[in-house]
């Protein structure tokens, strides 16, 4: 079965200090592990997709990175602005068009 | 284009009550999947279609239907409504291939009494 977890659960900075989130996944024959931002009330946004382990994916502050076994995504010197909600989700090669999503990271940055 | 629809927005059921939630996408899509989301947690996936004629259960199906005629339209019916199905249920839909990136509807908030 495949599995996902996230952590921490929710993540307090302040605006301008740095840090990672972490997205850990069990699965056999990974397709895409993707990373979605969730403002409240609203739909999950996508950020970026990731395929095999090394990638890198940069948008403005945001950085994810992928191994075998975790993926991270890095915030350098988030802004007020970035608070919201970032989800994992991955894909295998077996199933195509279903995703398994963790349960989510709350960031939150003060100003 | 109008991207990921749902409707309706906000629903209140009794329980034992019926309904159906409307998904519809104009990107022709292959894919579409619905989802719930409760307080706290990620998305737990419903029911999924790789195509027309074609749908697959995911994680949570029980007391949920599906059907997919069309591309278009993907609509998730509640057979018998229970407190329980009381969530946020997201509809999204994605190309067939390589950066499959799901587009999502802005999401449904169901309450069932």
């Amino acid at each position: 079965e495949d599995q996902v977890t996230q952590s921490p659960e929710a993540l307090r900075l302040q605006e301008g200090e740095s840090s990672s989130l972490n997205c850990s996944y069990t699965v056999s024959g990974l397709r895409g592990l993707f990373w979605y931002r969730q403002d409240p009330g609203k739909g999950p946004e996508f950020l970026f997709t990731l395929y095999s382990a090394g990638e890198e994916k940069e948008k403005e502050r945001l950085k994810a990175t992928l191994t075998k076994k975790e993926s991270f995504l890095h915030i350098t010197a988030p802004k007020p602005e970035d608070s919201a909600t970032y989800l994992c989700a991955v894909q295998t090669r077996a199933n195509a068009g279903k995703s398994t999503f963790g349960d989510g990271t709350t960031l939150t940055v003060k100003p | 284009n109008a991207g990921v629809t749902q409707t309706p927005k906000f629903q209140v059921l009794k329980t034992g009550q019926s309904m159906t939630l409307q998904c519809a996408q104009d990107m022709n899509h292959e894919y579409m999947s619905w989802y719930r989301q409760d307080p706290g947690m990620g998305l737990r996936l419903i029911h999924y279609s790789v195509g027309a004629g074609i749908t697959d259960q995911g994680e949570v199906p029980n007391g949920y239907n599906v059907s997919r005629s069309t591309t278009e339209d993907f609509p998730l019916r509640l057979l018998s409504a229970a407190p329980s199905q009381t969530s946020v249920y997201f509809c999204a839909s994605s190309p067939r291939g390589v950066g499959d990136t799901q587009y999502f509807g802005p999401g449904t908030r169901l309450t069932v009494l």
